[in-house]
């Protein structure tokens, strides 16, 4: 079936370095995406959304990009830093009118001082 | 504001019970949302409520349900358990449907 995906399920950087997570969808329809950020023992926080309008967004030290022609989302940390380990997950919602997301298996960032 | 509320944290049952998860969403949001979250399968969309409704399932069998009150609390349900539903349920809230959904902490099942 349709899924996200992800193509790296760790990814290890060192503090102060720059990281991207990625993220590959299939559905077309999909018309919104969030990033959460997932620690130990916690429900997933969300980080920053984008809608299908868009093709990039930024937050606080994070960016998103969306390129909806190969169906690719990104995120980029900038400035990684120790309190950024945890999984990355990105969640598609689907063109309905419904909340569901479908998430992605996850990726694990790990920083190294 | 306080955030989404679950209780309990962690529950312990044995196969052939029933649980009863609670969801508490962030004050004014009406659309709430479950998830199963397993390292198996990671996390898997269970139900999602808007004003007391039902508005959408995902694809898991009858033992599990839900419902959502008027004061937009949620409930699951896990009829006749099974080890396979040892997880972590997460409830997610929002304003409205396909607005930013915020988790809780979750609750871990683990069935023995």
């Amino acid at each position: 079936g349709e899924s996200v995906g992800l193509h790296l399920p760790t990814l290890s950087v060192q503090e102060g370095d720059n990281s991207i997570i990625n993220c590959a969808y299939s559905n077309s329809a999909s018309d919104y995406f969030i990033w959460y950020k997932q620690e130990s023992g916690k429900g997933p926080q969300f980080i920053i959304d984008i809608r299908s309008n868009m093709d990039k967004r930024q937050g606080q030290r994070v960016t998103v990009l969306l390129n909806k022609t190969v169906k690719h989302l990104s995120l980029q940390i900038a400035a990684t830093q120790p309190g950024d380990s945890a999984v990355y997950f990105c969640a598609e919602n689907r063109n309905s009118g419904y909340s569901t997301l479908t998430f992605g298996k996850g990726t694990m960032l790990l920083v190294s001082p | 504001k306080a955030g989404v509320t679950q209780t309990p944290r962690y529950l312990i049952k044995t196969r052939g019970q029933q649980v009863t998860l609670s969801c508490s969403p962030i004050s004014g949001h009406r659309s709430v949302s479950w998830y199963q979250q397993t390292p198996g399968q990671g996390l898997q969309f269970l139900f999602e409520y808007f004003s007391e409704t039902q508005r959408n399932k995902g694809n898991f069998p009858g033992r599990f349900s839900g419902r959502q009150f008027s004061n937009s609390r949620s409930e699951m349900n896990v009829s006749t358990l099974e080890l396979g539903d040892s997880a972590l349920y997460l409830c997610a809230s929002s304003l409205a449907p396909k607005n930013i959904q915020y988790f809780g902490a979750g609750t871990r099942l683990s069935v023995l």
